[in-house]
């Protein structure tokens, strides 16, 4: 199975902080690597899918970067809506994996 | 407008089965692959199970495998999960999602495994 590690695991930022999130897989994943976010009670929303190709109606804050095993989702300028845990996703090979999620949090 | 609504979930003793269903409207449900994806309380995401648009294929994680069969009816646009032998770690929210992208989800619905 492909492990899929991200780091921080959380990380505290104030509104209009940029906030790197990144995401390493344990073989080679091309770019076969989607981005969600999580809010409490609620299901995940796809962000970023292809590495790096933005999902239908997400800001433009969102990007995302990488191929291979690294990978890299960043907010350029944080907004309060954007607290919440995000996950990185294989879509490479079966079983699809999740990294463990980092949680953003207001400082 | 996409929509996936999760139903069947409950309390179950271990051993026990449940089966959940995943009702699809908004798309053509029988050109997509569809996925489970379960989230245990206060952890993190974990994929469950896969299928394939016309129920070719089916995959499974290996913690569910032989336990758990996923199957679908594309005349009623539903999805379903036969989940038997249920263990207390099977606890989780369920979760139905559209495509190899995961690109729409469902609401959730909480199986709960305790004696």
């Amino acid at each position: 199975d492909i492990q899929m590690t991200q780091s921080p695991s959380s990380l505290s930022a104030s509104v209009g902080d940029r906030v790197t999130i990144t995401c390493r897989a344990s073989q080679s994943i091309s770019r076969y690597l989607n981005w969600f976010q999580q809010k409490p009670g609620k299901a995940p929303k796809l962000l970023i899918y292809g590495a790096s190709s933005l999902q239908s109606g997400v800001p433009s804050r969102f990007s995302g970067s990488g191929s291979g095993t690294d990978f890299t989702l960043t907010i350029s300028t944080l907004q309060p809506e954007d607290f919440a845990t995000y996950y990185c996703q294989q879509g490479h090979s079966n079983p699809v994996t999740f990294g463990q999620g980092t949680k953003v949090e207001i400082k | 407008e996409v929509q996936l609504v999760e139903s069947g979930g409950g309390l179950v003793k271990p051993g026990g089965s449940l089966r959940l269903s995943c009702a699809a409207s908004g798309f053509t449900f029988s050109s997509y692959t569809i996925n489970w994806v379960r989230q245990a309380p206060g952890k993190g995401l974990e994929w469950v199970s896969s299928i394939t648009s016309g129920s070719e294929y089916t995959y499974y994680a290996g913690s569910v495998e032989g336990r758990f069969t996923i199957s679908r009816d594309n005349a009623k646009n539903s999805l379903y999960l036969q989940m038997n032998s249920l263990r207390v770690e099977d606890t989780a929210v369920y979760y139905c999602a559209r495509d190899g992208m995961l690109d729409f989800w469902g609401q959730g619905t909480l199986v709960t495994v305790s004696s």
